[in-house]
């Protein structure tokens, strides 16, 4: 079974600047949520889509970060503009019977 | 609000020690709860998890028992091996909103 697809792995941008991250769960989780982990810390929980709804996005900085899901399936994760504070690992992890989530490799993002 | 909390690490052994890893978590109602383990560069594995009181969740040669009385979760390995050097993460799940919780992770290095 394929698990949970990211891309990309790594991203170096400059603040101000715009990024966007891109996520594949494992086929037939209806659950999709986007972590940030800062360095040293654990993950943080950003947003959590239910099939292509938000369920839970109170964590999200929605002046500068979006997401969206599209068709239940895909999502995607942008930040514009970025600063430095932004710099972490933006992980996408699926899930089939919540709370048990799976995890992609994550996207390591550096603001400069 | 839900909360975990864990040994702060590095924890440093040698191989074919015994390891215990410290996990308390402050939650109302009843949570499920999960030992993640991140190996460098990788996401999060889901390496075990107990879902009531008393439940005993293993893998691998580590176990965690779900203790309601002492709000506990700790994790052990009989003989730890120089490949389990990794992070790892003890987190619940909320009940009423079903995302995850993580402690700060507690850092393993095994030497040969």
């Amino acid at each position: 079974e394929a698990g949970v697809a990211q891309s990309p792995r790594y991203k170096i941008i400059e603040k101000r600047q715009s990024v966007a991250f891109w996520c594949n769960p494992i086929s037939g989780h209806a659950t999709l949520y986007w972590y940030q982990q800062i360095l040293g810390q654990g993950p943080k929980l950003l947003i959590q889509f239910q099939n292509n709804g938000v369920v839970d996005d109170s964590q999200l900085p929605k002046d500068r970060f979006s997401a969206e899901r599209l068709k239940g399936v895909d999502s995607t994760l942008k930040i514009q503009p970025a600063k430095l504070e932004d710099s972490a690992v933006y992980l996408c992890a699926s899930s089939l019977r919540r709370p048990e989530a799976f995890f992609g490799q994550g996207t390591r993002l550096t603001v400069v | 609000g839900d909360s975990v909390t864990q040994m702060e690490g590095p924890v440093t052994l040698s191989e074919e020690a015994f390891l215990t890893i410290n996990c308390t978590y402050t939650a109302t109602g009843y949570p499920s709860l999960f030992w993640y383990v991140q190996y460098p560069g990788e996401g999060l594995q889901l390496l075990l998890k107990a879902t009531k009181a008393d439940d005993k969740g293993s893998n691998k040669g580590f176990e965690a028992t779900y203790r309601k009385e002492t709000t506990s979760f700790h994790l052990e390995k009989g003989s730890v091996q120089v490949s389990d050097s990794a992070v790892y993460f003890c987190a619940l799940g909320e009940p009423d909103t079903d995302k995850l919780i993580f402690g700060t992770g507690t850092r393993l290095q095994v030497f040969p």
